[in-house]
């Protein structure tokens, strides 16, 4: 079985801060792990994703995440935020045959 | 390349009619998966299909809900009958198939039923 979740469903910085949403993650076998973004009326689109090799993952739109196996965590971090980062974002972790299990989300706003 | 293609993309409808939608993967995508998200969660699978076969419906209430995806390509998912409880957004996404790949959503059917 696995699960995710998202600590903070309501994660509010100001235009240039840092930007760090916290997702943990139980796996009974070593998974693999994604963000996503979803803004308003869309789908999902994937920012980044760990399979294997390099913990530390860079994603689109200057986001990045490292996987830490010891604290079962994948948080997702962007040293500056801009207003466009505005959206929901979801953690998710796969590992049979791509079933995806996703977090409740994190909606991020960024204020000027 | 086009992406994964749902439609309509917003239905509202009354209680205890029936519903449809309307799924086109990414061409030479053999997964399809089913989402159910509700308001304030994520997604939740109903149905993941390897082709034309159902691979996983675990999680999805065979009393109301059905799904097909003959030839392996597009595919629907029926509601029937709807309830308050069924407004939801319905997405739609799809994999090559190997297991470390990312999923790709369309932008989902918002189904209010009233």
């Amino acid at each position: 079985a696995q699960s995710v979740t998202q600590l903070g469903s309501h994660v509010s910085v100001s235009e240039g801060a840092l930007v760090l949403l916290r997702c943990n993650y139980s796996s009974s076998v070593p998974p693999y792990l994604f963000w996503y973004v979803q803004y308003p009326n869309q789908g999902l689109q994937l920012l980044l994703k760990y399979t294997t090799g390099a913990t530390l993952v860079k994603g689109i739109n200057g986001f990045e995440a490292e996987f830490k196996k010891s604290e079962t965590s994948f948080h997702l971090t962007k040293p500056s935020a801009h207003m466009s980062d505005a959206a929901e974002y979801f953690c998710a972790v796969s590992r049979n045959a791509g079933k995806s299990t996703f977090g409740d989300g994190t909606t991020l706003t960024v204020k000027p | 390349e086009a992406g994964v293609v749902q439609s309509p993309r917003y239905k509202i409808i009354e209680k205890k009619q029936p519903v449809a939608f309307w799924c086109n993967p990414i061409s030479g995508h053999n997964t399809l998966y089913w989402y159910r998200q509700n308001l304030g969660q994520g997604p939740e699978l109903l149905i993941r299909y390897e082709n034309e076969e159902a691979v996983d419906d675990s999680q999805l209430p065979k009393d109301r809900f059905s799904a097909e995806r003959l030839k392996g390509v597009d595919s629907t998912l029926k509601i029937q009958p709807a309830e308050l409880g069924d407004s939801a957004v319905y997405l739609c996404a799809s994999t090559p198939g190997q297991v470390n790949t990312e999923a790709f959503f369309g932008q989902g059917t918002r189904l209010t039923v009233v």
